[in-house]
């Protein structure tokens, strides 16, 4: 039972161009999501992050935001550079006493083309 | 430097062998989690521990066994039992406290089975 899904596993753009990753889930319980960045054979390291009483939230380049009716997230990423390049996985969080246990989705491979 | 040191980095073994991955953190974190990352799927939570002494099953536990004898250490034994061993393993820590759902992973530790 896949709660957290990212459906697209690979996503190209050209470097200037805007990013936008997409992320589904299907627990209600979910109340807080995270964005992580991935490079081969290293830890994923956090990018950013949105609680589910806001819509949105923005660090820099990089804004997410959160449609809690259509149970959907999304990153956007402006503008892309190639050093974006790597994979990028939504995560999320039931709350309560499991805050720190994270469900992951399938990750999305973004490469940006100078 | 705060972070989380995993080791080793690449380890070979052959059927029927456990083995035991290292996690050390200095991050004076309460909570450790081990996730497992396969190609193509997101991670996977194996074990994870809020307190010393104390640990609670992931989601894929099964053929894996942790202890937790010191807040900076949380080692992972592979054992025999697990039937696909060969992964990516990431360990992680965080503050164990409500709104603390940011984890900090290691570098990894990459298992092939022989």
């Amino acid at each position: 039972d896949q709660q957290v899904k990212q459906n697209s596993p690979s996503l190209s753009v050209q470097e200037g161009r805007i990013s936008i990753l997409n992320c589904d889930y299907t627990n209600s319980m979910f109340d807080y999501f995270l964005w992580y960045k991935k490079y081969p054979a290293e830890g994923p390291t956090f990018l950013i992050s949105i609680s589910s009483i806001k819509d949105k939230n923005e660090d820099g380049r990089f804004t997410v935001f959160l449609n809690k009716s259509a149970k959907h997230l999304s990153l956007h990423i402006v503008p892309s550079q190639p050093g974006d390049s790597a994979v990028y996985f939504c995560a999320a969080s039931a709350g309560g006493t499991s805050y720190g246990k994270l469900t992951f989705g399938q990750g999305t491979i973004l490469t940006v083309h100078p | 430097d705060g972070g989380i040191t995993q080791s080793p980095k690449y380890l070979f073994r052959k059927e029927g062998q456990n083995v035991t991955l290292s996690c050390e953190q200095n991050l004076n974190h309460d909570a450790m989690y081990w996730y497992r990352q396969d190609p193509g799927q997101g991670l996977r939570l194996i074990y994870y521990s809020q307190i010393v002494n104390d640990f609670q099953k992931g989601d894929i536990a099964e053929g894996y066994s942790v202890s937790r004898e010191k807040k900076e250490s949380f080692p992972l034994t592979v054992t025999s039992a697990q039937k696909n061993p060969t992964a990516f393993y990431l360990c992680a820590s965080s503050i164990d406290r409500v709104g603390a759902n940011v984890l900090t992973f290691g570098a990894g530790s990459r298992l092939t089975v022989l």
